[in-house]
C-alpha cells in the first residue's frame, strides 16, 4: 500500500520556469511533511518541510503548499535552474513515529 | 557543518557472504536509521535505533539483518548471508539532538552501494 503518492514521475522544465511536484497522503495522523532533494551519488538532503498548521511555507525559490482537507501537498520551484536538476522525494511522518514514509520520487530536469 | 559519513562507498560481494556497512552519525544525534534505495527507486525504511536498541524495523529487516553501535560513534548494518536482491544503495541517517524533536530533519550519508553477484 502506497501511503504517499507522488507525481509526476519525471518532469522537464525550461530554465526560469516553475516546477511543480505533487504528493497525496492517506494517513490523517501524518503531521510532518518534508521534501528531500537527491543528486546522483548522494544521499537525500532535506529541502523544506511543513507542518499542517500552516497552508504554505516559502524558503527562497522553494514553496510548499499544503491542503489538509484534500490531504495533498506540493512543492513549487520558482525560477527553476539547471542546478535544480535532481530527484525530489516527498515524505510524511506521524507524531512521535520517526519513520518517514516516502513517495516514489520525481526526476526533475531543468533545461538551460 | 557536521555530516553523516558512510564507508565503504561501494561494496561488491558474492551471494551468501556477510557484509558490514559502516556509518558515523552526527555526534550529538540520538536516533539512527538505515534506509535502502534500489536503483533510483523510492527510499525504503529498514530500521531505527535509539538508546542502544532497535526502536522499529520494517518487514525488509529480517533475521539476515542486524545493527550495532559498537563503540558509541559507529553504527553498523550487517547482512549475514547476502542475496542478489540485497543489491541497493544503503543510506545511514541520524537525527534528534533533542528529546521530543520528532520533526527534526534526517541527515543522510552519501550511501554505500552494495552489489551482490
Amino acid at each position: 500500500q502506497q501511503q504517499v503518492k507522488q507525481s509526476p514521475q519525471s518532469l522537464i522544465v525550461q530554465k526560469g520556469g516553475i516546477s511543480i511536484i505533487n504528493c497525496a497522503y492517506e494517513n490523517t495522523a501524518f503531521d510532518y511533511f518534508p521534501w528531500y532533494q537527491q543528486f546522483p551519488g548522494k544521499g537525500p538532503a532535506l529541502l523544506i518541510a511543513i507542518r499542517p498548521d500552516v497552508s504554505e511555507k516559502k524558503e527562497g525559490r522553494f514553496t510548499i503548499s499544503f491542503n489538509k482537507s484534500a490531504k495533498q501537498f506540493s512543492l513549487h520551484i520558482m525560477d527553476s535552474q539547471p542546478g535544480d536538476s535532481a530527484t525530489y522525494f516527498c515524505a510524511s511522518r506521524a507524531g512521535n513515529n520517526r519513520k518517514l514514509i516516502w513517495g516514489l520520487g520525481t526526476s526533475l530536469a531543468v533545461n538551460p | 557543518e557536521p555530516e553523516v559519513t558512510q564507508t565503504p562507498s561501494h561494496q561488491v560481494t558474492q551471494m551468501g557472504q556477510e557484509v558490514i556497512l559502516r556509518c558515523v552519525p552526527i555526534s550529538n544525534h540520538l536516533y539512527f536509521y538505515w534506509y535502502r534505495q534500489i536503483l533510483g527507486q523510492k527510499v525504503e525504511f529498514l530500521v531505527s535505533f535509539y538508546n542502544n536498541e532497535i526502536s522499529e524495523k520494517s518487514e525488509i529487516f529480517d533475521d539476515q539483518f542486524s545493527v550495532e553501535r559498537p563503540d558509541g560513534s559507529n553504527f553498523t548494518l550487517k547482512i549475514r548471508s547476502t542475496k542478489l536482491e540485497d543489491s541497493a544503495m544503503y543510506f545511514c541517517a541520524s537525527t534528534g539532538g533533542e528529546v521530543r524533536s520528532y520533526n527534526s530533519p534526517l541527515h543522510f550519508g552519501n550511501g554505500t552501494r552494495l552489489t551482490v553477484t
